[in-house]
């Protein structure tokens, strides 16, 4: 039983396109995140909902959306996709708003941008 | 700005020998550290969570230390094995409504037969 589970682990698209990626956990937790992983490995947030609503939201395009209809599932909308947005982008939840919980991440979706 | 930075980068060491990775952080306020394994092609997962008032914490051959007074964190690993090949990444999570989890870059640790 995967605890926190992408769609899909690869992805790879034309500059333009838009795509989206999802993400399911069947934790119970409460908060869920979206991180993206360059190629020097750094891994960088980008959203962060608490009970279906924004909580964080980084410096990121608006051609980024993400969207939770409900506590446990939280998707990565991405429009008109460029060169710059390939990267494994990871998909994480905690319990108590991350404070003391531990984060579980997903496997990732290496999305390719051609 | 809050960051975590973490040292070497990367690591080769013999199957069998001990090493120690260093993470240096300057996230204000401070709730807890985490050290996460993240073996290629995978998600992170957690080894162990250090609080402010923890010094040191073992997970199996893993031990990390804590020194909240410096902003000074290492995980040693001791009687390496190949599996331990990965990369290790430190994360402090702040101490405040958001619980913003600040990650460093990672060490790749590659240990070798």
């Amino acid at each position: 039983d995967t605890a926190v589970s992408q769609t899909p682990k690869y992805l790879v698209t034309q500059m333009g396109n838009d795509k989206s990626i999802k993400c399911e956990q069947n934790l119970g937790h409460d908060t869920m995140y979206w991180y993206k992983q360059d190629s020097k490995k750094f891994l960088k947030i980008m959203f962060s909902y608490n009970n279906k609503e924004l909580i964080i939201n980084e410096t990121v395009p608006n051609r980024f959306s993400p969207k939770s209809p409900d506590k446990a599932h939280l998707n990565l909308h991405i429009n008109s996709l460029e060169l710059g947005d390939s990267a494994v982008y990871f998909c994480a939840s905690t319990l108590d708003g991350g404070r003391w919980g531990e984060a579980f991440f997903g496997q990732g979706t290496r999305l390719t941008v051609v | 700005k809050n960051q975590v930075e973490q040292s070497p980068q990367s690591l080769i060491i013999l199957e069998g020998k001990n090493c120690t990775l260093q993470c240096n952080y300057t996230v204000s306020p401070f709730s807890n550290l985490r050290w996460y394994k993240q073996d290629t092609g995978r998600g992170p997962v957690s080894l162990t969570i250090m609080t402010f008032s923890e010094n040191t914490k073992s997970n199996g051959r893993y031990t990390a230390t804590l020194d909240a007074d410096t902003k000074q964190s290492s995980l040693h690993i001791t009687a390496s094995q190949l599996s331990d090949s990965a990369s290790y990444i430190c994360v402090v999570t702040e101490g405040n409504a958001g619980n913003m989890l600040t990650f460093g870059g990672g060490t790749r640790l590659m240990v070798k037969p």
